[in-house]
């Protein structure tokens, strides 16, 4: 069955570094997002890893994957005031356009 | 920006009302979604047009009707909703090859009375 499952609440302090994490059901997935969604805004695109990958580093954004557990976590390194927001984690079959979205997890970021 | 627009961003309706939600992308894709993003459940897909054709309908009540006149247009035509249909309704657009990224446009604040 296709599942995404994430914790539903992350409080961290200005600077240090947060981690969201994310499991999934489907072991077809082939490729894995990282979705940002602001109050009142639409979802944003942070990073996406293609199944084959373990790790994948964008400036302050890492994706790390663990296939075989299921498991897709995203660290934000320094974390800003401004990194407070929804994160989505999302799964793609690589034969299926859809997208399968867990139910986010707002990070708030203390000063 | 994402290049993917929106229109209304806000919308009040009556349960006899008729209206449209447009979107347009200026990405140049080829696929467009339209999602309901509602409190008490995940992110939901309800339709995918890929070429103008359309290739998902995620068993969508008929009250929800979506047209697609050509690859950078997409609109929602609502009928007869109900209050529970009240939500954030988001279209994207993609590629359609690859990673396939989806790219969102800001949502439509749906209240139906």
């Amino acid at each position: 069955g296709e599942d995404v499952e994430q914790s539903l609440f992350l409080s961290v302090r200005e600077g240090d570094s947060s981690v969201i994490n994310c499991t999934y059901t489907d072991s077809s997935s082939t490729y894995l997002y990282w979705y940002k969604q602001e109050p009142g805004a639409g979802l944003q695109l942070l990073t996406y890893i293609f199944s084959n990958m373990d790790m994948k580093q964008d400036q302050r954004l890492t994706v790390l994957l663990n296939k075989k557990d299921k498991h897709l976590s995203l660290r934000i390194a320094d974390t800003q005031t401004g990194d407070s927001a929804i994160y989505f984690c999302a799964e793609r079959m690589d034969s299926s356009y859809k997208l399968i979205f867990g139910s986010g997890t707002r990070l708030l970021v203390r000063p | 920006e994402t290049g993917v627009t929106q229109t209304p961003r806000h919308l009040v309706m009556g349960m006899t009302n008729k209206k449209s939600l447009k979107c347009e992308q200026h990405l140049g894709h080829n696929a467009m979604y339209w999602y309901k993003q509602s409190a008490k459940k995940p992110l939901e897909l309800m339709f995918v047009y890929n070429f103008k054709e359309q290739t998902e309908n995620n068993s969508v009540p008929s009250r929800f009707s979506p047209e697609c006149p050509n690859s950078s247009h997409l609109f929602l035509h609502l009928h007869t909703l109900q209050p529970e249909d009240s939500a954030l309704y988001l279209c994207a657009s993609s590629q359609g090859q690859g990673p396939d990224t989806q790219y969102f446009g800001p949502g439509t604040r749906l209240t139906v009375l």
